[in-house]
């Protein structure tokens, strides 16, 4: 399968912004993904790009997308208690591939 | 819509029994999936369906595992016997197309 890799661990303060990386292999992705997982429930479709775009903003998600060097970044400005959770990366090109995972702490 | 519906949200049994988990997808979605996550190995693709067909279920682990989709508003996956290297939460998600996945709040499964 498809490789799609995050780091496993992100831990910010309140208020600070956190910027979540995820790199990915299959180059005929066309969606790209972040979903967020708090404890003990199902995955959470936060937000998705196009991959001919290269950012978009939704509130205080900022997505960037660096196609060349198959790259996806998920900023949250402000972040705050509430945002601690997992985060994952997917992408969507001849399959369906999640990453590993980032669990995103954050310090009141 | 009350989203994808998964029963029961806990299991425990013993090993060797049978175990049935059951979904209720998004009405109107033509894709079904089944994923199973643990700390060791993350998100797993077990099987999906299109249109109540399944597509690719190379993700089975082994025969053990069965999966069906009788009608499109209702699936199961199947551990005959249950192992305890089975115990995992079990998620069931839809999607209209591969990708903007709803999932649901998974099962937590435990074998003794």
């Amino acid at each position: 399968g498809e490789d799609v890799e995050q780091s496993l661990f992100l831990s910010v303060r309140e208020g600070d912004s956190s910027v979540i990386n995820c790199t990915y292999t299959d180059s005929s992705s066309t969606y790209l993904y972040w979903y967020k997982q708090e404890p003990g429930a199902g995955l959470q479709l936060l937000t998705y790009i196009f991959s001919n775009m290269d950012m978009k903003q939704d509130q205080r998600l900022t997505v960037l997308l660096n196609k060349k060097d198959k790259h996806l970044s998920l900023r949250i400005a402000d972040t705050q208690t509430g945002d601690s959770a997992i985060y994952f990366c997917a992408e969507s090109g001849n399959q369906f591939y999640f990453g590993t995972g980032t669990s995103l702490t954050v310090i009141p | 819509d009350a989203g994808v519906i998964q029963s029961p949200r806990h299991e425990v049994t013993e090993m060797g029994q049978e175990v049935t988990l059951r979904c209720k997808p998004i009405s109107g979605h033509d894709y079904l999936f089944w994923y199973r996550q643990t700390m060791m190995r993350g998100l797993e693709l077990l099987i999906y369906f299109n249109n109540n067909v399944p597509i690719d279920d190379s993700g089975m682990p082994e025969d053990r595992f069965s999966a069906k989709m009788p009608n499109a508003s209702f699936s199961t996956l199947k551990i005959q016997p249950s192992e305890p290297r089975d115990s995992a939460v079990y998620f069931c998600a839809s999607s209209a197309r591969p990708g903007g996945y709803t999932f649901g709040s998974g099962t937590r499964l435990t074998v003794v």
